[in-house]
């Protein structure tokens, strides 16, 4: 049981270039969920999914794309990457709303981007 | 809408001695309340969380949060701090009746613990 895995761990990108950065789960979690860290500014959530073939907008979803096309897996694209994207992502996911209360997010490990 | 104040942004403590993390929160609803930490270079890992039960909720490594409907507090606390407890620690709300949108992190504490 792997968890949340995210690929890649680290990556570096010229102003305009594209990228995916994908991120499985194996605990067949309905709820996944793209988030930026920042300094200071804690973690800030991207996009999320509340089940295959479904996204949805969060706090910050400006120059981002997602496709959770499998359960297992959401996707987050950069179309033209920009300095304002450097920044660590975290991928997490969950069972989702249960009871009122609200199920735990198992978070990756992060992804490191650096856009020049 | 809702908010979460982590009331410090570094925390410096002795081996040994008490550990407090403030967290205030404000929410229209029902809040259902975390305490996570991430250690360096590493993702977070859930420390506790408050939903409705026990308002003294306990977590992992010793650590206990309690929350306070009257203040809008969830102080996180231990009562002996250890070395490996150096980390930065996030407050997160959530809102029980929203949707998984509905979630909150505070700016986060970094803890430092001096031999």
């Amino acid at each position: 049981n792997a968890g949340v895995t995210q690929t890649p761990k680290f990556r570096v990108l010229k102003t305009g270039q594209s990228m995916t950065l994908l991120c499985a789960q194996d605990m067949n979690h309905e709820y996944m969920y793209w988030y930026r860290q920042d300094p200071g500014m804690g973690l800030r959530l991207i996009h999320y999914s509340v089940g295959e073939g479904t996204t949805a907008k969060g706090e910050v979803p400006d120059g981002y794309n997602v496709s959770r096309l499998k359960k297992q897996n959401f996707l987050l694209g950069l179309e033209s990457a920009a300095p304002s994207q450097t920044s660590v992502y975290f991928c997490a996911s969950s069972y989702g709303l249960a009871g009122g209360g609200y199920n735990e997010q198992f978070f990756g490990p992060g992804t490191r981007l650096t856009v020049l | 809408a809702q908010s979460v104040t982590q009331l410090d942004s570094h925390v410096s403590v002795s081996e040994g001695t008490p550990v407090l993390l403030r967290c205030n929160y404000s929410s229209s609803y029902s809040p259902s309340l975390f305490w996570y930490v991430q250690h360096p270079n590493k993702g977070l890992q859930l420390l506790l969380k408050y939903t409705s039960a026990a308002t003294l909720v306990k977590g992992i490594n010793g650590f206990e949060a309690e929350f306070k409907k009257s203040e809008t507090s969830f102080h996180l606390t231990k009562p002996s701090a250890h070395m490996s407890d150096a980390a930065e620690y996030f407050c997160v709300v959530i809102s029980s009746s929203g949707s998984a949108r509905q979630l909150t992190f505070g700016s986060g504490t970094q803890l430092t613990v001096l031999p």
